[in-house]
């Protein structure tokens, strides 16, 4: 059984262009999270896709935005790009439930110059 | 807003020591708290999770405690081991009619020397 797959696994971009980052869950699980690591920090949570729809989103601009899709994949987009977007983008999936335990992926590490 | 702290940011011991790190949040109101572990560069592996209505979970020489009511859980590794050296990680998950979210520490950076 894969777990959760993220790609790709690293990219270099530079200022004011767009990325898409790719994230497939863990199988049968239904909801997908993205969260957001710079160096020397605790990842910070972006939002939460479930049934299709952002249902819960942190403190990030719209310039993030994502989708997921009927099969449970998602995508984030970054807009604009910024040098302070450089980090490690990890991707976490759960079966939905309060209770359940987040399973994370090996992550996206962007570099923007 | 919760906010969860780690103490120590960075932690060095000789091998075979037991050792304890600490974490703390500000909001009680939490459904569950995570131990991870975080090789460097790579993602992250769940080591522990503590249901609300838990006191502690164990795992081999691993030991997470939560005690709710003071904001406060701890990872007890007992006999560490080089192999151990790692960053570590707790996670509070908040939950709302809207979904849930992991809320993290910036976490403890721990080298086991041999």
């Amino acid at each position: 059984d894969a777990g959760v797959t993220q790609s790709p696994t690293h990219l270099i971009k530079t200022r004011g262009q767009q990325v898409t980052l790719r994230c497939s869950p863990k199988s049968g699980h239904d909801t997908v999270s993205w969260y957001q690591q710079a160096l020397g920090q605790g990842p910070q949570f972006i939002f939460q896709y479930y049934e299709e729809e952002e249902r819960q989103r942190g403190n990030f601009p719209d310039r993030f935005s994502g989708h997921q899709f009927p099969n449970y994949s998602s995508e984030l987009n970054v807009n604009a790009l910024l040098l302070g977007d450089s980090a490690l983008y990890l991707c976490a999936s759960s079966l939905g439930g309060e209770q359940e335990t987040q399973y994370f992926g090996p992550g996206t590490r962007l570099l923007v110059l | 807003k919760q906010e969860v702290t780690q103490i120590p940011a960075a932690l060095s011991v000789p091998e075979g020591e037991n050792l304890v790190l600490n974490c703390s949040f500000t909001d009680s109101a939490i459904y569950n708290l995570q131990w991870f572990r975080q090789d460097p560069g790579k993602g992250l592996t769940s080591l522990l999770l503590i249901q609300s209505s838990q006191r502690e979970q164990t795992s081999g020489r691993l030991n997470a405690s939560l005690d709710k009511s003071s904001g406060r859980s701890t990872l007890y590794i007992a006999a560490s081991q080089p192999g151990d050296s790692a960053t570590y990680l707790c996670a509070a998950l908040k939950a709302n009619q809207a979904g849930t979210a992991l809320i993290f520490g910036k976490g403890t950076t721990l080298s086991v020397s041999s």
